[in-house]
C-alpha cells in the first residue's frame, strides 16, 4: 500500500532554512499532486501549496511566496519542501500529503507522519 | 481568498448522531473533503467529494453538501470518534487553491 515517510525532526535558528523530504513507497509519487500542510502548536491545518506533475504546475500559498520551494525527484520517488528565512512562527509540524486519485483536486488520501520543525535561538 | 467556517466544538453521547457543519459561499458548487485528526497523528481522509468514503472508513461516516453548507454526519458515535475534524475544498483558479476550515473538536460524552 502507499506510504509516505518524512524526514526527522529539525531544530533551526531564526533566519536559517530547512528542507523536509517525503519519500513514497507503493506507488510513483510524482504521478500525483502533492500538497504540503503545516500545523502550528494547538492550531488547525494550514495549506502551504502543492506540486501538480501534469501539467507541471506549482502553487504556493501567498503567505509563503518567495520563502518556500517544492521539488520532486522521480529517481528516488521523493518530494521536498524547503522553507527559508525561518521565524519562530514557523515552528510547526509539516506534513506532505498525496491526493487519493490521479485527479489533482481529489481529497488528500495519503499523509506522511509529519516532521516537527522548531525554530529557536 | 475563500473561507470555510466550522463550529469550534460539538459534543455527542455514544450511540447518537454527530453533525459537523462547514460553511462557505456557494460551497455546494465545490467538492468538499473531510479529515479526522487524533492527537499526535496525521490527518485521515474520512469523506471525499462531498459523500464518498475511502476504503476502510466505516459507513457510519457520511457527507452532504448543498447551498452554503456542507455537513459531515457520524452515526452511532463511538468513543473512538472523538477527534478534530476539518473540512477542505479546492478553490480552483484562486491564488490560494487549498482551503481548510478551522476545525471542529468532537467530544464523546
Amino acid at each position: 500500500q502507499v506510504q509516505l515517510v518524512q524526514s526527522g525532526a529539525e531544530v533551526k535558528a531564526p533566519g536559517s532554512s530547512v528542507r523536509v523530504s517525503c519519500k513514497a513507497s507503493g506507488d510513483t509519487l510524482t504521478n500525483y499532486a502533492i500538497s504540503w500542510v503545516r500545523q502550528a502548536p494547538g492550531q488547525g491545518l494550514e495549506w502551504m501549496g502543492r506540486i501538480i506533475p501534469v501539467p507541471a504546475i506549482i502553487n504556493y500559498a501567498q503567505k509563503f511566496q518567495g520563502r518556500v520551494t517544492f521539488t520532486a525527484d522521480k529517481s528516488t520517488n521523493t518530494a521536498y519542501m524547503e522553507l527559508t528565512s525561518l521565524k519562530s512562527e514557523d515552528t510547526a509540524i509539516y506534513y506532505c500529503a498525496r491526493v487519493l486519485t490521479t485527479y489533482y483536486e481529489s481529497g488528500l488520501g495519503y499523509w506522511g507522519q509529519g516532521t516537527q520543525v522548531t525554530v529557536s535561538s | 481568498s475563500y473561507v470555510l467556517t466550522q463550529p469550534p466544538s460539538v459534543s455527542v453521547a455514544p450511540g447518537k448522531t454527530a453533525k459537523i457543519t462547514c460553511g462557505g459561499n456557494n460551497i455546494g458548487t465545490k467538492s468538499v473533503h473531510w479529515y479526522q485528526q487524533k492527537p499526535g497523528r496525521a490527518p485521515l481522509l474520512v469523506v471525499y467529494d462531498d459523500r464518498d468514503r475511502p476504503s476502510g472508513i466505516p459507513e457510519r461516516f457520511s457527507g452532504s453538501n448543498s447551498g452554503n453548507t456542507a455537513t459531515l454526519t457520524i452515526n452511532r458515535v463511538e468513543a473512538g470518534d472523538g477527534a478534530d475534524y476539518y473540512c477542505q475544498v479546492w478553490d480552483s483558479g484562486s491564488d490560494h487553491p487549498g482551503v481548510f476550515g478551522g476545525g471542529t473538536k468532537v467530544t464523546v460524552l
